[in-house]
């Protein structure tokens, strides 16, 4: 079965200093990969998502994510993060049909000022 | 385009009782589901439908029941309210034209505490 590994549950960093969010998945010989945000008493919305083609994905807020297929990881990165960036984020992926996709439980990011 | 609407934002519920939660989505999305949130757990998905008259279980499906009588509406209902199913509950919905790459969207979420 598909699994998605969010190594931190937690990372308080400070303001304006860069972030790394860590995200493994179980292997597939084809897979999609997502990070979602979760503000505060938000629903889910999409930061970027990996398809195919080149391994590093941009997405929105400043946000990136590279996808390692040898080391079955998509982590997040942001080289400076901001107080708006205080969310849960949520790594997810997609193998195997488009109802089949698996979550990782979770990283709170904590930006302190 | 409001996007997919869930209500009610909050509830309370005493254990035994039944309730509906509401989801519709104007985005004419094939696929629709219900996820709960709790803890430690990430989000675990409950019922899922590929089109009206279509449902199926998710991972966590007990004490839940649906239905998708419209491509539209998508509606979750508790049978008999147990204090394990307080949670934050998410609606969502995806096209499923291009297969596994789409983006799924997600309702604001409706907080439900049983007592």
């Amino acid at each position: 079965a598909q699994s998605v590994t969010q190594l931190d549950s937690q990372v308080p960093v400070f303001e304006e200093a860069p972030v790394e969010l860590r995200c493994n998945y179980s292997s597939s010989v084809s897979v999609y990969l997502f990070w979602y945000v979760q503000y505060p008493n938000q629903g889910l919305q999409l930061l970027l998502k990996y398809l195919s083609g080149s391994t590093l994905v941009k997405g929105i807020n400043g946000f990136e994510a590279e996808f390692n297929k040898s080391q079955t990881s998509f982590h997040l990165r942001k080289p400076s993060v901001h107080i708006s960036d205080t969310a849960e984020y949520f790594c997810a992926a997609n193998s195997g049909g488009y109802q089949k996709v698996t979550f990782g439980i979770g990283t709170k990011l904590q930006v302190i000022p | 385009n409001a996007g997919v609407t869930q209500t009610p934002k909050f509830q309370v519920l005493k254990t035994g009782q039944s309730m509906t939660l509401q989801c519709a989505q104007d985005m004419n999305h094939e696929y629709m589901s219900w996820y709960r949130q709790d803890p430690g757990m990430g989000l675990r998905l409950i019922h899922y439908s590929v089109g009206a008259g279509i449902t199926d279980q998710g991972e966590v499906p007990n004490g839940y029941n649906v239905s998708r009588s419209t491509t539209e509406d998508f509606p979750l209902r508790l049978l008999s309210a147990a204090p394990s199913q307080t949670s934050v509950y998410f609606c969502a919905s995806r096209p499923t034209g291009t297969g596994s790459g789409n983006t799924i969207y997600f309702g604001e979420g409706s907080w439900l505490t049983v007592v």
